[in-house]
């Protein structure tokens, strides 16, 4: 059974600070996906990394992606308050007889001004 | 406006009394999925389908139905819920599956069963 963690499941932060979320999931894979989801809110597509490796920036969002490893990072630069949101990653359940995604518990961020 | 649409956006019912909630979604995507969403457990999914007439169990399907009878549509359908199915539910769809490609969420509904 593919088992994804995510950790921090909580975190507050200042502004300006930097700080990285990861995502550790249990069997091989190659896809995973970052969300963010905000209170009350549908989920939104930040980013997808598709191979070893891959590493995609999207303004002070840095995703990465080892799966050698097994770990996906996202990364925070200079974080800024309107960034506060829940953030999610993902993995393919490929293999494991149903087509679909395992999502981790979610990283709850909370800027502070 | 690409989007999924999902009705109802609330819903309040009484134990055993049936309902449906409605997914549909305007880019022509093959695949559209079901989604439950409850504190400290992130998503799971119930159901998907990969296209019209082609549905499967996701991971946590007892007590949910769906029928893809029209590629825009996938309902969900609750013929006796109970309260633990009380949650937040999400409908997705994406071109060609869940592990290839990037799956675009409704707005979601949330269901309180009393």
């Amino acid at each position: 059974e593919l088992k994804v963690e995510q950790n921090p499941l909580f975190l507050s932060m200042q502004e300006g600070k930097n700080y990285t979320i990861y995502c550790n999931y249990s069997t091989t894979s190659d896809r995973l996906y970052w969300y963010r989801q905000d209170p009350g809110k549908s989920l939104e597509s930040l980013f997808v990394l598709l191979s070893n490796g891959a590493v995609k920036q999207e303004g002070r969002l840095m995703a990465s992606l080892d799966t050698k490893a097994r770990l996906s990072t996202l990364h925070i630069t200079a974080a800024v308050h309107d960034l506060s949101a829940t953030y999610f990653c993902a993995v393919d359940t490929a293999g494991g007889g149903a087509d679909g995604l395992t999502f981790g518990k979610g990283t709850h961020l909370i800027i502070q001004p | 406006e690409a989007q999924v649409t999902q009705n109802p956006r609330y819903l309040i019912t009484v134990t055993g009394k049936k309902l449906t909630v409605t997914c549909s979604q305007n880019m022509n995507h093959e695949y559209m999925s079901w989604y439950r969403q409850d504190p400290g457990l992130g998503l799971r999914q119930i159901y998907y389908s990969m296209n019209v007439e082609v549905t499967d169990k996701g991971d946590v399907p007892e007590g949910y139905k769906v029928s893809r009878k029209e590629k825009r549509n996938f309902p969900l359908i609750l013929e006796s819920p109970s309260p633990n199915q009380t949650s937040l539910y999400f409908c997705a769809s994406s071109f060609e599956g869940a592990s290839t490609d990037t799956q675009y969420f409704g707005p979601g509904t949330r269901l309180t069963v009393l």
